[in-house]
């Protein structure tokens, strides 16, 4: 079964830090890129971070740029997120999300974790 | 930054029509994917390449993409089709998300 199971959340304090992890299983992990994803509580989907299959691309959006580090390692099948001065509005279910490819280009996110609840408060 | 733009709120009774729209700057030039989210699940992918299904997607769930907009219908809505719908599109190596349509079936 292809599966995506993502960890590591849970309640800091601001200016914090947290790791997050997905573990991925039944396909090829280093043929596909991936993705974080997250959603605040009540409020719509929000893309975080992108890294391709062989890590030579990466990007972020402009609100975790300078604070969040995608890697992955392809020998374990597991993508990381590591997010550091952790603020108030990044509490949200982080989801990882795989990407499949068109013709080398990411295309659709067409599996996904169940999400880890990341709560960032004093 | 490029942004897509979804109306908040959709309803449909049930066996009839539903159309969810998506605005975006040149969207038809770009791949357009649809996802929906029910409470307290994960997203599934609906729609991608603008109008494609995945396996085990009803063939009621239908896309186009022209235009600065992209559209998803669901023909012969059903009560199981009420959720959140989001539309994405990649920009350069980023992705970006509409803000989500809730389509209420009543």
């Amino acid at each position: 079964e292809v599966q995506l199971v993502e960890s590591g959340g849970g309640l800091v304090q601001p200016g914090g830090s947290l790791r997050l992890s997905c573990a991925a299983s039944g396909f090829t992990f280093s043929t596909y890129s991936m993705n974080w994803v997250r959603q605040a509580p009540g409020k719509g989907l929000e893309w975080v971070s992108y890294i391709s299959s062989g890590s030579s691309t990466i990007s972020y959006a402009d609100s975790v740029k300078g604070r969040f580090t995608i890697s992955r390692n392809n020998a374990k099948n597991s993508l990381s997120l590591q997010m550091n001065s952790l603020r108030a509005e990044d509490t949200a279910v982080y989801y990882c999300a795989r990407a499949t490819m068109l013709r080398g280009v990411p295309d659709a996110f067409d599996i996904w974790g169940q999400g880890t609840m990341v709560t960032v408060s004093s | 930054s490029y942004e897509l733009t979804q109306p908040p709120s959709v309803s449909v009774s049930p066996g009839q029509t539903a159309s969810i729209t998506c605005s975006g700057d040149k969207l038809g030039d770009r791949y357009a994917y649809w996802y929906q989210q029910k409470p307290g699940q994960s997203p599934v992918l609906v729609i991608y390449q603008d109008t494609r299904r995945p396996s085990g997607i009803p063939e009621r769930f239908s896309g186009s993409n022209s235009g600065n907009t992209a559209t998803l219908t669901i023909s012969g809505t059903q009560a199981m089709d009420e959720a959140d719908y989001y539309c994405q599109a990649w920009d350069s190596s980023t992705v970006v998300f509409g803000g989500g349509t809730k389509l209420t079936v009543l």
